[in-house]
């Protein structure tokens, strides 16, 4: 079964931190995602990666930034955290394009 | 450009009773088009997805969808719901992404409430 590994289930940060959430894939897949999700908007895309050291911004890439060194990993960071980046923010892989995404567990990061 | 409408953001059913969660969807080019569920706190599971072929399609834990491509629907049933089916239910359908690339986009969500 594929697996996606989200490094943290919540997390509390402070305003104007900067902020890694690291997301591990082990289905060798070339595609990783970032979502952000929020109550009554569905899941909205911040960035997309479909190689190594590649990266394709999504719809609301404001305020984040990501980074794919090797293959399984994709990270998103916060440059410096604000309230309205409190989220549900999920991570995806799938194997080619076009193809369905399969989910990490999610984290739930809460900014203060 | 590809969009997904979900019509009813809670749905509540009985338990047994019809389950009927609805997505209409938008693209320029023949869809891809994905169901998806999630459990409180949790990532989002495939139940299902139709790409060519045969227009009913089963997923897992009972539901299926058809794709109707006269109506752009693309609705998901099960015959009896469970108490164990309470969970949010995404529609996605893939777009054509500037640059060549694909992505999925996803419907607001749709909460089903089972209730005894």
């Amino acid at each position: 079964d594929v697996k996606v590994t989200q490094s943290s289930r919540y997390l509390v940060k402070r305003t104007g931190e900067k902020v890694f959430l690291e997301c591990v894939q082990d289905m060798d897949h070339e595609n990783m995602f970032w979502y952000r999700q929020d109550p009554g908007l569905g899941l909205r895309l911040i960035y997309f990666s479909y190689d190594v050291k590649m990266k394709e911004k999504g719809d609301i890439p404001e305020g984040y930034s990501v980074s794919r060194e090797k293959k399984e990993r994709f990270s998103l960071i916060l440059e410096s955290a604000s309230t309205n980046q409190t989220s549900m923010y999920l991570c995806a892989s799938s194997p080619r394009r076009g193809s369905e995404a399969f989910f990490g567990q999610g984290t739930r990061l809460t900014v203060v | 450009a590809q969009s997904v409408t979900q019509l009813g953001s809670h749905v509540s059913v009985s338990e047994g009773a019809l389950v009927l969660l609805r997505c209409n969807y938008s693209s320029s080019v023949p869809p891809y088009l994905f169901w998806y569920v999630q459990y409180p706190n949790q990532g989002l599971q495939l139940l299902l997805k139709y790409t060519t072929g045969a227009t009913l399609v089963k997923g897992i834990n009972g539901f299926e969808a058809e794709f109707k491509k006269s109506e752009t629907s693309f609705h998901l049933t099960k015959p009896s719901a469970h108490m164990s089916d309470a969970a949010e239910y995404f529609c996605a359908v893939i777009a054509m992404f500037s640059g060549g690339y694909n992505k999925l986009i996803f419907g607001a969500g749709t909460r089903l409430a089972v209730h005894p």
